[in-house]
């Protein structure tokens, strides 16, 4: 199995206050991702990050941001969190970005009230 | 943008039955890859294909086969002699060369039932 490591695994949190998920990877691989899968939707790229300090929008990243400082490290905040942003959050690792499959880790549940 | 479709939300099956799940797919690139992914009742995503677009050839794995059609720009994932543990929601996705978004579709929830 990938060495993919997500924290917090659930979050319970407030309206308004900042969340930072994080995403650890032992495998050295370049690009990193999140997810965040909603029912009916399937899951949807927030941002990625193509390398160190490297990072790029993806098709729902309003209300996010990542930063990236070392290779094994992603992490993914919401400013002020709202309940549209209760999901369920995946941090995926790829070797070769596009042609190459994704591995994902476990998953980190947030519930915003 | 690529989009993918499944156009079967749930399907419900009794063991040792055939089933196949459908994925359309719409992209403008002539370079693009497909991807089959499970995800079991316990929550984590699992590769099972990939596929180029240069290559059309059906792919079999035991008990799973693919059939990639570009002429009907579908992708679909058939498990013969279905078993409860095959009890999952089974996700398409696609990328596109130029960008890297890989963009998944909603979902089959497959029930397979002793």
């Amino acid at each position: 199995d990938a060495g993919i490591t997500q924290s917090p695994r659930h979050k319970v949190t407030e309206t308004g206050t900042p969340v930072t998920l994080r995403c650890h990877q032992t495998e050295n691989h370049r690009y990193m991702y999140w997810y965040r899968q909603d029912p009916g939707h399937g899951l949807r790229l927030i941002h990625y990050s193509y390398g160190v300090k490297d990072t790029d929008k993806g098709e729902v990243s309003d209300g996010y941001s990542v930063s990236r400082s070392k290779t094994e490290d992603f992490l993914l905040t919401l400013e002020s969190a709202t309940s549209s942003q209760t999901s369920v959050y995946f941090c995926a690792i790829s070797e070769l970005g596009v042609p190459g499959e994704l591995f994902f880790g476990e998953g980190s549940r947030l519930t915003v009230l | 943008a690529q989009k993918v479709t499944q156009a079967q939300t749930e399907i419900s099956v009794v063991e040792k039955e055939d089933v196949t799940l459908d994925c359309v797919y719409e992209t403008r690139d002539t370079t693009y890859y497909l991807f089959w992914y499970k995800q079991p009742p316990s929550g984590e995503l699992v590769f099972l294909i990939r596929r180029n677009s240069f290559d059309e050839q059906n792919e079999i794995s035991g008990r799973y086969s693919w059939n990639f059609q570009k002429s009907t720009s579908s992708f679909n994932f058939t498990i013969t002699a279905s078993q409860v543990v095959d009890s999952a929601v089974y996700f398409c996705a696609l990328s596109e060369a130029s960008n890297n978004d890989m963009r998944f579709g909603a979902g089959t929830r497959l029930t397979v039932k002793p």
